[in-house]
C-alpha cells in the first residue's frame, strides 16, 4: 500500500549544527510534501511544504528539497536552536477517487544539544 | 483566528467502554480529519469528511467505529467498545477546502484516550 518512510527516528546536534531529515515515499502521483513539527502535547504544525514542479523551497532557517526521480525528499535545518527541539514529521498526498489524503511518515525525534 | 478546538483533553476508560470525542474544527473550513497517533508512531488517517459527506474511511474500524459531521460543521468519533490497542492521542484537523488541491492542515491538540 502507500506509505512514506523517515528516517532516522532520533537525531541528536549540537546547537549551531545543521539537521537533516530524509523521506521516501511510494506512490509516484504524489504531488505534494508537507513537513509538520509537533511539540510534546500539541497537535502538528506545519513547517514548510513543498509541490511537485519544485525541487527546492527555502524559509529562513529551513529548506526542504524534492527528487521526484528517486522519490526522495528531505528537510534541512541550519544553526539550529534549542526551540527546534521537537518530533518532526514528514507527509505525502496520496490521490483518491474523489479527494487527496495526506499520510505521515514516523517521525525524528530531533534533540539540540547546548 | 480560532484554531481546531478538540474535548476531552484527556479520558481514561476501561475496555469494552464507550467513548466519544468532539471536534469544532476552524470556522469555513470544509474538510475535517480525525488521526490517530498511537505514542511513538505518526498520524493515521481514519476518516476525511468533505463538508458533511465522507470520502474516505479505509482506515477506520468500522466495526467499532464511527464519526459523523452533522451540517458538516462539527465532528463526533465514537468508539464502542473500546479495546487497548485503542490507547492513542486522537486529532482532529480542518483544512479550507481539499478534493486534490492538497493543503494546509491545521491541528487540534488533541484528545489523549487510555483505556486500561
Amino acid at each position: 500500500g502507500e506509505n512514506v518512510e523517515q528516517h532516522p527516528s532520533t537525531l541528536s546536534v549540537q546547537e549551531g549544527d545543521s539537521a537533516v531529515i530524509k523521506c521516501t515515499y511510494s506512490d509516484s502521483a504524489s504531488n505534494y510534501f508537507p513537513w509538520y513539527k509537533q511539540e510534546l502535547g500539541k497537535g502538528p504544525q506545519l513547517i514548510i511544504d513543498i509541490r511537485s514542479n519544485v525541487g527546492e523551497k527555502k524559509d529562513q532557517r529551513i529548506a526542504v528539497t524534492l527528487n521526484k526521480t528517486a522519490k526522495h525528499f528531505s528537510l534541512h535545518i541550519t544553526e539550529t536552536q534549542p526551540e527546534d527541539s521537537a518530533v518532526y514529521f514528514c507527509a505525502a498526498s496520496i490521490r483518491g477517487s474523489s479527494a487527496s489524503k495526506i499520510i505521515f511518515g514516523s517521525g525524528t525525534r530531533l534533540s539540540i544539544r547546548p | 483566528e480560532a484554531g481546531v478546538a478538540q474535548s476531552p483533553r484527556y479520558k481514561i476508560i476501561e475496555k469494552r467502554q464507550s467513548v466519544a470525542f468532539w471536534c469544532n474544527p476552524i470556522s469555513g473550513h470544509a474538510t475535517l480529519y480525525w488521526y490517530q497517533q498511537i505514542l511513538g508512531q505518526g498520524p493515521k488517517l481514519l476518516i476525511q469528511f468533505q463538508n458533511n459527506g465522507v470520502v474516505d474511511d479505509s482506515q477506520l474500524p468500522k466495526d467499532r467505529f464511527s464519526a459523523e459531521r452533522l451540517k458538516g460543521v462539527d465532528s463526533t468519533l465514537k468508539i464502542q467498545p473500546a479495546k487497548l490497542e485503542d490507547s492513542a492521542v486522537y486529532l482532529c484537523a480542518s483544512s479550507l477546502n481539499a478534493g486534490h488541491n492538497n493543503e494546509k492542515l491545521f491541528f487540534g491538540s488533541g484528545t489523549q484516550l487510555s483505556v486500561l
